[in-house]
């Protein structure tokens, strides 16, 4: 079945150590989205990719980074600059036409603080 | 700027009992709606979604919706209520860019309750 794949559904950090959440799609889509979601805010944009090898910065890029060098795989690094990084992580990805096209959501990675 | 409220945060319903959800925006033009649940712990689902044409769209799980243009809503609606109904509802718009970006604007969203 297509899909999207998160891993680890559960990570913990240690103070001053990057994160790295995978995201991987065997839709052949050509976007794809970080999101981070918090209590009461809804989702809020960190990243998201329209090509290989391009990406841009959403609302909250900030202590984040992202690759983009194969079409299936966005891979989100949660660096050490990021001082509240306990969240739950969202990738979707969608078709790029036409631009309706709604996003499709894996199911997440939880991310807290050691 | 472009804007999504849920104005209800919580919503306590019995089951067998009918359901609205409410949803209103903020967009320049004729938005695209989508209508996203979510249980614990889960990702999102796409329930249903508005791009044009017939203003009552029919989705998953028994869900509809009504676009409202002088109302700026874009309520989702549920006859009878199942109690495998509970979870977190999201409402979205996507401002078209012209491009391929479909950024997506989400409301905070209601976590709806189902009473036995």
């Amino acid at each position: 079945d297509g899909g999207i794949t998160q891993s680890p559904k559960y990570l913990f950090r240690k103070e001053g150590q990057n994160v790295t959440l995978s995201c991987e799609q065997n839709l052949n889509h050509d976007a794809m989205y970080w999101y981070r979601q918090d209590p009461g805010q809804g989702l809020r944009l960190i990243y998201y990719s329209q090509i290989v090898n391009d990406f841009q910065k959403g609302d909250i890029a900030e202590g984040y980074s992202v690759s983009r060098e194969k079409k299936e795989s966005f891979p989100l690094t949660v660096t050490s600059a990021q001082k509240n990084p306990t969240a739950f992580y969202l990738c979707a990805s969608r078709e790029a036409s036409p631009s309706n096209q709604p996003q499709h959501f894996g199911d997440g990675t939880r991310l807290s603080i050691l | 700027a472009q804007s999504v409220t849920q104005p209800d945060i919580h919503i306590t319903v019995s089951e067998g009992a009918s359901l609205e959800l409410r949803c209103n925006y903020s967009y320049g033009a004729t938005p695209y709606l989508f209508w996203y649940v979510q249980s614990p712990g889960q990702g999102l689902q796409l329930l249903l979604k508005y791009f044009s044409g017939d203003t009552l769209v029919q989705g998953i799980k028994g869900f509809e919706a009504e676009f409202k243009r002088s109302q700026s809503s874009f309520n989702l609606r549920k006859p009878s209520v199942h109690w495998s109904d509970a979870a977190e509802y999201f409402c979205a718009v996507g401002p078209y860019y012209g491009g391929a970006t479909n950024k997506l604007i989400f409301g905070t969203g209601t976590l709806l309750a189902v009473q036995p």
